[in-house]
């Protein structure tokens, strides 16, 4: 099962807006609503921020926000905050009942 | 509160065998599927293993199919991950990750280092 595709890498100044790319194939992303999305700070575990492509858990701020088309589901972050700076990964649901995450992105707040 | 405490990593050579567990509190175990995820140090997540509420369903990366078995006792609202025939590449730290019932990863465990070297 090959990773889902990420940047490297993305950047934005405080306020701006950002979109983190997660590209896989028909046989996970593109297959399924089962989009979810991870937030990591340094020596943290992962967070929870996105479900189902586009649901926020309790307790998430609204200005993350998911979507798909296609087989490419995308991470939005508006009004980007000095706090939001860390490393952001897609995990979709395969049709082979398994799970496969994206490589990682880091979010350079500058 | 959730609560996930994992348990059982070490440093151990190439081809050893080892057990690492959860401890689950806060929620009610046997209602929902749980999953162990790893990440190399400096490296990005990776999804190792799947387990249903049943523990009739349990499903494996390729990376791990056949070296690694995961399970779980609901009377002790424990999960569990044998793995045998470390490799070098198995180092990493692994985390104990509560399913959310609509295939995202609610809870996560603060993680256990497994280093295999030689």
């Amino acid at each position: 099962q090959s990773a889902l595709t990420q940047p490297a890498s993305v950047s934005g100044s405080p306020g701006q807006s950002i979109t983190i790319s997660c590209t896989g194939t028909s046989s996970d992303v593109g297959g399924y609503n089962h989009v979810s999305w991870y937030q990591q700070h340094p020596g943290k575990a992962p967070k929870l921020i996105i479900s189902e492509v586009s649901n926020r858990p309790s307790g998430v701020s609204n200005r993350f926000s998911g979507s798909k088309s296609g087989n490419t589901a995308s991470l939005t972050i508006s009004g980007l905050q000095a706090e939001d700076e860390a490393d952001y990964y897609c995990n979709s649901y395969t049709s082979r009942n398994t799970r496969v995450f994206g490589g990682g992105t880091r979010l350079t707040v500058l | 509160e959730v609560h996930l405490v994992e348990s059982g990593g070490g440093f151990l050579q190439p081809g050893r065998s080892l057990r690492l567990s959860c401890a689950a509190s806060g929620f009610t175990f046997h209602n929902y599927a749980m999953h162990w995820v790893r990440q190399a140090p400096g490296k990005g997540l990776e999804w190792v293993s799947s387990i249903n509420k049943n523990s009739d369903n349990l499903e494996y990366a390729d990376s791990v199919k056949g070296r690694f078995t995961i399970s779980r006792d609901s009377a002790k609202n424990s999960l569990h991950l044998q793995m045998n025939s470390l490799r070098l590449e198995d180092s990493a730290f692994y985390y104990c990750v509560k399913d959310s019932s609509d295939y995202a990863l609610d809870y996560w465990g603060q993680g256990t280092l497994v280093t295999v070297s030689s």
